[in-house]
């Protein structure tokens, strides 16, 4: 089975509104972290956002907000406010394991990513 | 801060080759990833090496080796090249000891096998 699940090939938005993109994840370790990163047409993997499995709260980096649904195994990312720069491929990664656990699973584990276009 | 540099950018091969990539990590992190991303597959974690030791090695033959330096940069070599070893290959790098730390990307090196 997949360990990151990422349902949408590609996703449209209008500038300036929001938009929401699906993540769910499969792992049986108490503990564990999830990334999103931004890969823009040139390549580079940008991090934009992580939530750990023990987070209260749902993290927020500027405008971008990780929508976490630990029982149902769901980290979606929500774009507010889409810029015409937003667009490119988003990937959710997950690293299972902690520091505490010998960190021997410090590997992040990828999505096959969504494709993001914000139309004028 | 200077980010993660890979080199070279772009690397031509032929079959049977082999290549050799480089990445230096972001000051004062000790762990280097490596990953591949081929076309329709996806980011493939490869190696990890910290403290000049390799932790963890994703599914890949024994030709995909590497290194690490004393100084923290580190090497991918791939042997007897592929056709199917054209790839972005990304090397990442992150400080140990919390596992909440992000994984900095460099630019990545794009290999071609002809």
């Amino acid at each position: 089975a997949q360990k990151i699940t990422q349902t949408q090939p590609g996703m449209f938005v209008q500038e300036k509104e929001a938009v929401t993109l699906d993540c769910t994840y499969d792992t049986s370790d108490p503990s564990y972290g999830l990334f999103w990163y931004k890969q823009p047409s040139s390549g580079e993997m940008i991090f934009l956002i992580y939530q750990g499995s023990y987070d209260q709260q749902n993290a927020t980096e500027g405008r971008y907000s990780l929508n976490f649904q630990k029982a149902r195994k769901s980290a979606n990312l929500v774009i507010s406010a889409s810029q015409l720069g937003d667009s490119a491929m988003y990937f959710c990664a997950m690293r299972e394991g902690s520091s505490n656990s010998g960190g021997s699973n410090y590997k992040l584990t990828f999505g096959k990513g969504t494709l993001l276009t914000v139309n004028p | 801060e200077a980010g993660v540099t890979q080199s070279p950018t772009h690397l031509i091969k032929t079959r049977g080759q082999q290549a050799t990539l480089r990445c230096s990590p972001i000051s004062g992190h000790t762990s280097v990833y490596w990953y591949q991303q081929a076309l329709g597959l996806g980011l493939q974690f490869l190696l990890w090496y910290d403290e000049g030791e390799e932790r963890n090695r994703g599914n890949f033959p024994p030709r995909f080796s590497g290194r690490q330096f004393p100084n923290y940069s580190s090497e991918l070599n791939v042997n007897a090249l592929e056709l199917e070893d054209s790839a972005l290959y990304l090397c990442a790098s992150s400080s140990r000891g919390l596992s909440n730390q992000p994984q900095h990307f460099g630019d990545g090196t794009r290999l071609s096998i002809l």
